[in-house]
């Protein structure tokens, strides 16, 4: 059974960066999927940032793009995220799921999520 | 890349069969037979229930199904049941390896 957790600051200054992990087990990363994080502000919908191949290929939102980064640990059978320069609008649950073969979305399996506040 | 439209809100009864609308352009959910559906229950993480318009992942109630017609993507809920009451995102893929959500659709089982 595949299981993700996530990991990180729960809170997060205004222009710093945000930082999460995801352990993933009962499957190796290195073994294929893509993997990915999406995000979900408090009472609203849900807002795609990215994902990764296994193998380290990327793919981010556009409205993200310049601010974000996926990369991927198959030693520690994890992978992580980091958003620069945060500001309020930034403050969501903060998912990370695992995929197809061939994309993300569709996500299949996904953490349970984590709350991060961007406040001073 | 804009959000999809999905209605607010939908209701029906136990028993009854709801149909929850996603509306893109021929940049995305016309373009691609790429479009995913998930459940959300309050406080739990989403639910894939359909993916490549139509087919149901393992384990799915084939109460749900999905389908499209032109920029339009729809999710079918036959057999309404008080479980079924959650908050229902589409999903599409938008080209250049962009994906999209809707608003989101929050469904009453009266």
């Amino acid at each position: 059974q595949v299981q993700l957790q996530e990991s990180g600051p729960g809170l997060v200054k205004p222009s710093e960066t945000l930082s999460l992990t995801c352990a993933v087990s009962g499957y190796s990363i290195s073994s294929g999927y893509y993997w990915g994080w999406i995000r979900q502000p408090p009472g609203k919908g849900l807002e795609w940032i990215g994902s990764i191949y296994h193998s380290g290929s990327t793919y981010y939102n556009p409205s993200l793009k310049s601010r974000v980064t996926i990369s991927v640990d198959t030693s520690k059978n994890q992978f992580s995220l980091k958003l620069s320069s945060v500001t309020a609008a930034d403050t969501a649950v903060y998912y990370c799921a695992r995929g197809s073969r061939y994309q993300l979305p569709p996500a299949l399996y996904w953490g349970q999520g984590t709350l991060v506040t961007v406040s001073s | 890349q804009s959000a999809l439209t999905q209605p607010a809100s939908v209701s029906g009864s136990p028993g009854q069969s709801i149909t929850i609308s996603c509306t893109g352009t021929s940049s995305d959910v016309g373009g691609y037979n790429y479009v995913s559906w998930y459940q959300q229950h309050p406080g739990k993480a989403p639910k894939l229930m359909i993916y490549d318009v139509s087919k149901r992942p393992s384990g799915v109630s084939n109460r749900f199904s999905g389908s499209k017609s032109g920029n339009t993507a729809s999710l079918t809920i036959s057999g309404l049941q008080a479980e079924d009451e959650a908050d229902y995102y589409c999903c599409s893929y938008a080209g250049s390896s962009s994906w999209v959500f809707g608003g989101g659709t929050k469904l009453t089982v009266l």
